[in-house]
């Protein structure tokens, strides 16, 4: 066990849909990163909150947003989805303020559109 | 932005023989390099990393070198086992103070460990 939480597990929805991931860091962790890995693409990196502000963006569509919260749990919003969204959805804390440290990733959202 | 190779896609060995994967990457300002293992319907979990002020680094069975003028970096498992069969993923990320961006992963390999 990671310490790094993601709800739900699985999540079935249909094209035009709008979800949301949820994410909950290890204790302590104040980064959060977002990564989607599908057969094609691989695992990518979508975006990165550290302490409640966005630090980075990767491959993240428009109708991808997301947040990190005064508590430090984080949600990734997917709205009007296609078919090719479906994925596994990783995030990921690490502790950061003193060098790139280890990046512990949760168990994942499956997400299946259908 | 960063783009990471890996090969082979697919590396199939005798249980107890080597087995090497080999990744390049594009951005010289890169200096974190983690290995990932990956389970099937599993997270992925980190092996070994090496920054870019080490030129190898060893745990055990695992073993990571890294040539800089090269923008090379491969991973070396000797006296493979059943339990290393899974998916290894590289990835590269320049590391600032801050720290913003995510790790750029190559495609994986998938390691087949044959009885």
């Amino acid at each position: 066990d990671s310490g790094v939480t993601q709800t739900p597990k699985h999540l079935i929805t249909a094209t035009g849909q709008r979800v949301t991931l949820r994410c909950s860091p290890r204790s302590g962790d104040l980064s959060v990163y977002w990564y989607q890995q599908s057969l094609d693409q691989g695992l990518q990196f979508l975006i990165h909150y550290y302490n409640g502000e966005e630090r980075a963006k990767g491959n993240i569509l428009e109708r991808f947003s997301a947040q990190q919260f005064p508590d430090l749990h984080s949600e990734l919003n997917l709205s009007s989805l296609e078919l090719g969204d479906s994925a596994l959805y990783f995030c990921a804390s690490s502790p950061m303020g003193q060098g790139y440290t280890e990046a512990f990733f949760g168990q994942g959202t499956r997400l299946t559109v259908v | 932005g960063e783009n990471v190779e890996q090969h082979p896609s697919t590396l199939s060995v005798q249980e107890g023989d080597s087995a090497v994967i080999k990744c390049t990457y594009s951005d010289s300002a890169s200096n974190y390099f983690p290995w990932y293992k990956q389970e099937l319907g599993k997270r992925p979990q980190l092996i070994i990393d090496i920054r870019s002020n080490v030129g190898e680094k060893k745990d055990q069975r695992i073993a990571v070198t890294l040539n800089k003028t090269a923008k090379h970096f491969s991973l070396h498992i000797t006296e493979t086992q059943p339990e290393d069969s899974a998916v290894y993923f590289c990835a590269a990320v320049m590391y600032s103070g801050g720290g913003a961006d995510g790790l750029t992963f190559g495609k994986g390999t998938h390691l087949i460990i044959q009885p």
